[in-house]
């Protein structure tokens, strides 16, 4: 049973450009969390989906930030205009169902470099 | 709103030996879970253990355990016979009703041969 998987690993982007983030959930797990650790810290939620919907997207940033899981595919998150202070490790859990009973598990992290 | 305060940021121990890592949160919901998360240098997110919050028996695997005293609202982890592979940073993490995880600030925690 192959774990979350998310891809690209390492992405280097110039200002200005678009980033976009790809997250395939662990067979099974119909629920996805966004979190972004910036360096020298923890991880910061930032959009909860399930399959066509957002759940919640209180930790995302109001502007250039946007999610989508849909019906067919992986979960994207998607940076637009990106900015140094977007340079993060952005990591992709899934869990089975929703609740704080079910335990999220991680993807690799996508490490994102803004020149 | 919810908060998990990590207060140690760096700790080592001698291989073999224990070590307790600290963890408190803050909370106004009574259900609950608590977990801890371990970031090796490859930077994988590795879940080490978890509690739930209505369970008093303290949660164990293998040589980790923990210390959960919910009035205090303190997580403390106990990991037994450290082993140099146990070098990494531990995240303590708190879910409630809306399922997402509010982690800690982390402690890199150093095993020395």
């Amino acid at each position: 049973n192959a774990g979350v998987m998310q891809n690209p690993r390492h992405l280097v982007r110039r200002r200005g450009q678009e980033a976009r983030l790809r997250c395939s959930p662990m067979k099974g797990h119909s629920h996805v969390y966004w979190y972004r650790q910036l360096p020298e810290e923890g991880l910061k939620f930032m959009v909860y989906l399930q399959k066509e919907n957002i759940i919640d997207e209180s930790g995302m940033p109001k502007e250039r930030f946007s999610a989508e899981f849909p019906k067919e595919g992986p979960s994207i998150l998607r940076i637009q205009q990106v900015v140094r202070g977007d340079s993060a490790a952005y990591f992709c859990a899934s869990s089975p169902d929703s609740g704080g009973e079910e335990t999220q598990y991680f993807g690799p992290g996508t490490r994102l470099l803004v020149l | 709103a919810q908060t998990v305060t990590q207060s140690q940021p760096e700790m080592s121990v001698q291989e073999a030996e224990t070590v307790t890592l600290s963890c408190t949160y803050d909370t106004s919901e009574s259900n609950y879970y608590l977990f801890w998360y371990k970031q090796p240098p490859s930077r994988q997110m590795i879940l080490v253990i978890r509690q739930e919050a209505y369970k008093q028996q303290n949660a164990t695997e293998n040589r980790f355990s923990v210390n959960f005293q919910k009035a205090a609202k303190s997580f403390s982890l106990k990991i037994s016979d450290s082993q140099l592979g146990d070098t990494a940073m531990y995240f303590c993490a708190f879910s409630g009703n809306t399922g997402k995880l509010i982690f800690g600030q982390g402690t890199t925690l150093q095993v020395k041969p």
